[in-house]
């Protein structure tokens, strides 16, 4: 198995403009998460989805900040428009088909300027 | 409010040496614990799960212990290398949810 895949690995953008990363989640996997990682924060849940459905969106900081699964294979977490203190690395990850370990990918690197 | 910490927050010993990494967790009714590894740019992977029924799982030169009464968990490193230079996170998974709420991390280094 290829593992999660995320993309891009690295995006650097202006300040306004928007924002979309990308994930594939491991085949057979109904659980999908996306994390944020900062120095100062950790790592922060900021939504998750069960069968392509979100059950929690709380940890989505603001309006600005939406993610979609439109099928099993797929999840898109989008931002506009962006701000500098959007930078940090996310992560998708996922688990299911029985087991309970999460799985991440390598992440994607968000520089907004 | 749930939280996981991890503490000390970075951790230097020679190599050879069996160490100990510390998790706390503020909530009892907790589902399940893993344990992962995070080498620079790179993803998390999972060491060690811990279901709630558990008290301990081993892989290879790694233990990890639960202790749902006190809140705290542990990841025993033995015989320690320079290639287990990493951080080393928790993550908790309380009952009723299937969020799981990370530590901050042990940045772990191993001297040659």
């Amino acid at each position: 198995d290829a593992g999660v895949i995320q993309s891009p690995r690295h995006e650097v953008t202006e300040m306004g403009q928007e924002v979309t990363l990308r994930c594939k989640p491991i085949s057979g996997h109904d659980y999908l998460f996306w994390y944020r990682q900062t120095m100062m924060r950790g790592l922060e849940l900021l939504i998750y989805f069960n069968n392509n459905v979100p059950i929690d969106d709380s940890g989505m900081p603001e309006d600005r900040f939406s993610a979609k699964m439109p099928n099993a294979s797929f999840s898109t977490l989008k931002i506009q428009p962006s701000e500098p203190r959007d930078s940090a690395v996310y992560f998708c990850a996922s688990s299911g088909g029985g087991g309970l370990t999460l799985h991440f990918g390598n992440g994607t690197r968000l520089t907004v300027t | 409010k749930q939280e996981v910490t991890q503490i000390p927050a970075a951790l230097s010993v020679p190599e050879g040496e069996n160490l100990v990494l510390n998790c706390s967790f503020t909530d009892s009714a907790i589902y399940n614990l893993q344990w992962f590894r995070q080498d620079p740019g790179k993803g998390l992977t999972s060491l060690l799960l811990i279901q709630s029924s558990q008290r301990e799982q081993t892989s290879g030169r790694l233990n990890a212990s639960l202790d749902k009464s006190s809140g705290r968990s542990t990841l025993y490193i033995a015989a320690s290398q320079p290639g287990d230079s990493a951080t080393y996170l928790c993550a908790a998974r309380f009952s009723g949810t299937y969020k799981y709420i990370f530590g901050t991390g042990t940045r772990l280094k191993v001297l040659a």
